[in-house]
C-alpha cells in the first residue's frame, strides 16, 4: 500500500506564483524525499529531509516537515514554465526497507 | 543526465513473449532498485540488489526474476507476458539503502 499520499492530484498556476504540496504518510520515517518527473522520463531527486528535521531549503525549493502530524510539505517559490511536472514525495521507514512512493502532485505552470 | 543507463528504450512484443531489460548504475553505486510506473498504479517497487544480493522484494510477480552482476549491472527478466504488463520500468541506483536514489529514462514496454 503506498505510504505517502500527496495533495493535490493536480495543480495549475500561473508563471511566478508559488506551488504548494503536501505529503502526508502512516507510519515513522528514517527520512522523506520529494522527486520530479517530467512526462515519461526517469525521476529527478530534489531534496530530502530527514527526521530530525524540520525544514530545508534548495534554491527554490522550500520542504518542510511535521513528524507529529506526519505530513510534509514542498514549495516552489516563483515558478517557471519549466516546472512543470509531476511531483513524489518517498518515505524511507528505515535503512532496510524501500522507499515507498506517492502518486504524485501534477503541476502545471502556465505562462 | 543521472548516471544511470538502461536499455533498450523501448520495448514491443507479444503475449506469452520473454523480455530482459538491462540497467547500468552509477559509477560507485552498489544498490540497484526496479520499479514499475504503469498510469492505474503509479510507481510501484519491484526489487532491490545490494552488491550482487537481493536485499528487499516487492510486488514483483513470479513471472518476473532480476539479477545484479559481479560489475554491479542488472537485469530484469519478464516472461509470460501479459497485457497489463505494459508498462514503464525504471532502475534506479543509490550508494546507501536510505539516501537519494538515480532513475535511468526507463524501458517503455507494450505488450500486444
Amino acid at each position: 500500500s503506498q505510504q505517502g499520499e500527496e495533495d493535490p492530484q493536480a495543480l495549475s498556476i500561473q508563471e511566478g506564483e508559488n506551488a504548494t504540496m503536501n505529503c502526508s504518510y502512516k507510519t515513522s520515517i528514517n527520512n522523506l524525499q520529494w522527486y520530479r518527473q517530467n512526462s515519461g522520463r526517469g525521476l529527478v531527486h530534489l531534496i530530502l529531509i530527514r527526521s530530525n528535521e524540520r525544514e530545508k531549503h534548495s534554491g527554490r525549493l522550500r520542504v518542510t516537515l511535521d513528524t507529529s502530524k506526519k505530513s510534509s510539505s514542498l514549495l516552489i517559490t516563483a515558478s517557471r514554465a519549466a516546472d512543470t511536472a509531476s511531483y513524489f514525495c518517498a518515505t524511507d521507514a528505515s535503512g532496510n526497507t524501500p522507499l515507498v512512493f506517492g502518486k504524485g502532485t501534477r503541476l502545471s505552470v502556465i505562462a | 543526465d543521472s548516471g544511470v543507463t538502461q536499455t533498450p528504450k523501448h520495448l514491443i512484443t507479444a503475449t506469452g513473449q520473454r523480455v530482459t531489460l538491462r540497467c547500468s548504475p552509477r559509477s560507485g553505486d552498489l544498490s540497484v532498485y526496479w520499479y514499475q510506473q504503469s498510469l492505474d498504479q503509479g510507481l510501484q517497487f519491484l526489487i532491490q540488489y545490494y552488491n550482487g544480493e537481493e536485499r528487499a522484494k516487492g510486488n514483483i510477480l513470479e513471472r518476473f526474476s532480476a539479477q545484479q552482476f559481479p560489475d554491479l549491472h542488472s537485469e530484469l527478466n519478464l516472461s509470460s507476458l501479459e497485457l497489463g504488463d505494459s508498462a514503464l520500468y525504471f532502475c534506479a541506483s543509490s550508494v546507501e539503502s536510505s539516501g537519494p536514489q538515480y532513475f535511468g529514462p526507463g524501458t517503455r514496454l507494450l505488450v500486444l
